[in-house]
């Protein structure tokens, strides 16, 4: 099974001041043969479904503000909140889709400084 | 616009079982897998199984093997988990999850609103 691990755990940032979190795959989820890293970005807010921010890495789902980015390759990635807003407060979760059983870092609590 | 609205969690004992549905709409469901995703309490996101557009694959959590049964019926548009010998660790709200793009490997969207199965005596 490949363990996504993410963190910090939780994170305090100021509003308007730059928020990352981090996640890294026990193994590679980039496929050579398209080029692809497989992996998604998920915002869950308190009561809420999870919502869908970033898939393969880096590409933004239709509708996400651009303040939110996806980078990394291979084994290592980051989700960037440019400048953070209220509304931004939320469970963030990376998630592997290269192989079955589908894995799901544990999770980094966002929250305002 | 897609929808998925699960149904059928409760409050079951120890060993018992339960089956929740998925209802999907606003997409044709034959063309995508779908998912059950799990999260207890307070905890982070697990996901329990998967099964192809076709109904024809289906793949699980070793948590869940053997116990639990994924279906679909594509003429419905939809979904089920069929859970049996329930265990106190099986607590959690269970979304269903539409696949992003065709086949199982992919990122989940949109996420039902859960239901929630708890298991105690």
């Amino acid at each position: 099974d490949i363990v996504m691990t993410q963190s910090p755990d939780s994170l305090a940032v100021s509003l308007g001041e730059r928020a990352t979190i981090n996640c890294k795959s026990s193994q590679s989820v980039l496929y050579n043969s398209n080029n692809k890293n497989y992996l998604a970005w998920y915002q869950q807010k308190p009561g809420q479904p999870p919502k869908l921010l970033i898939y393969w890495a880096s590409t933004r789902e239709s509708g996400v503000p651009d303040r939110f980015s996806g980078s990394g390759s291979g084994t290592d990635f980051t989700l960037t909140i440019s400048s953070l807003q209220a509304e931004d407060v939320a469970v963030y979760y990376c998630q592997q889709y290269y192989s079955t059983p589908l894995t799901f870092g544990q999770g980094t609590r966002l929250e305002i400084k | 616009e897609v929808q998925l609205l699960e149904s059928g969690g409760g409050l079951v004992q120890p060993g018992g079982c339960l089956r929740l549905s998925c209802a999907a709409s606003g997409f044709t469901s034959s063309n995508y897998a779908m998912s059950w995703v799990r999260q207890a309490p307070g905890k982070g996101l697990e996901w329990v199984s998967a099964i192809s557009g076709s109904g024809g694959s289906t793949y699980y959590a070793d948590s869940v093997k053997g116990r639990f049964t994924m279906s679909r019926d594509n003429s419905k548009n939809t979904l089920y988990l069929q859970m049996n010998s329930l265990r106190a660790e099986d607590t959690a709200v269970y979304y269903c999850a539409k696949a992003g793009e065709d086949g199982i490997l992919n990122w989940f969207d949109p996420w039902g609103q859960g239901t929630l199965v708890s298991v105690s005596s």
